[in-house]
């Protein structure tokens, strides 16, 4: 079943622990994305990555790393947590361009104390 | 101006009522446009997106008016089922790379 694979679901920590968010698709895209969602802002981008090893800024991207050593994994790293960091997080991937519609992961609730 | 505006409802529509929603966005230059459906606390998916002449996808109808800047979805013979929220993304290569989402509209479907 083709798909984009997230992981965990849930996570509570507190701040300044790292944390890792792994996400891993299996349609062999080129693109991936991690967003954050929030009540009434919708999904904004934090990074994105067109390949293997080339990836950029979005929106949102202060506290946050992410590295794309394989096609298949993007993960998003957040090395010193902080409370206003607390948000649903999305990966996304997609074989087209950037106008293409994107794969969503089922999402991932962080909670920093 | 935020690029992308929806009014966030709630729309509290009976089973059978036909609903519209519409979305503006700021960059006359926007090329692409979706619309996302996402249930509570679940990933979005793509519902349809949006061609210039407009489109249908059985009970749903997009529009796109480019004079206006403003895209609609209409849901004809509502469904409980269709309970959920509905984002409007929007591509422009003046956003930079990336598709532009909307803070969505509620859809509340009652019996």
């Amino acid at each position: 079943e083709a798909q984009v694979t997230q992981n965990p679901r849930y996570l509570i920590t507190v701040t300044g622990k790292k944390l890792t968010v792994t996400c891993s698709q299996n349609m062999n895209h080129e693109y991936m994305s991690w967003y954050r969602q929030d009540p009434g802002l919708g999904l904004r981008q934090i990074y994105y990555s067109m390949n293997v090893e080339v990836t950029d800024k979005g929106d949102v991207p202060e506290g946050y790393k992410v590295s794309r050593k394989e096609k298949r994994n993007f993960p998003l790293i957040l090395e010193s947590p902080s409370p206003n960091q607390t948000s649903l997080y999305f990966c996304a991937s997609t074989n087209g361009q950037y106008n293409s519609p994107l794969h969503f992961g089922n999402g991932t609730r962080l909670t920093v104390t | 101006r935020k690029e992308v505006e929806q009014d966030p409802g709630p729309f509290n529509v009976p089973e059978g009522a036909t609903v519209a929603f519409n979305c503006t966005y700021s960059n006359s230059a926007s090329q692409s446009f979706f619309w996302y459906r996402q249930d509570c606390r679940k990933e979005p998916k793509l519902l349809m997106s949006v061609y210039s002449s407009g489109n249908e996808d059985g009970r749903f109808t997009a529009q796109l008016n480019r004079a206006s800047q403003y895209i609609s979805l209409l849901i004809r013979d509502s469904k409980l089922s269709d309970s959920a929220t509905y984002l409007c993304v929007v591509y422009s290569m003046e956003y930079g790379n990336k598709l532009v989402f909307g803070a969505g509209t509620i859809l509340r479907v009652k019996s």
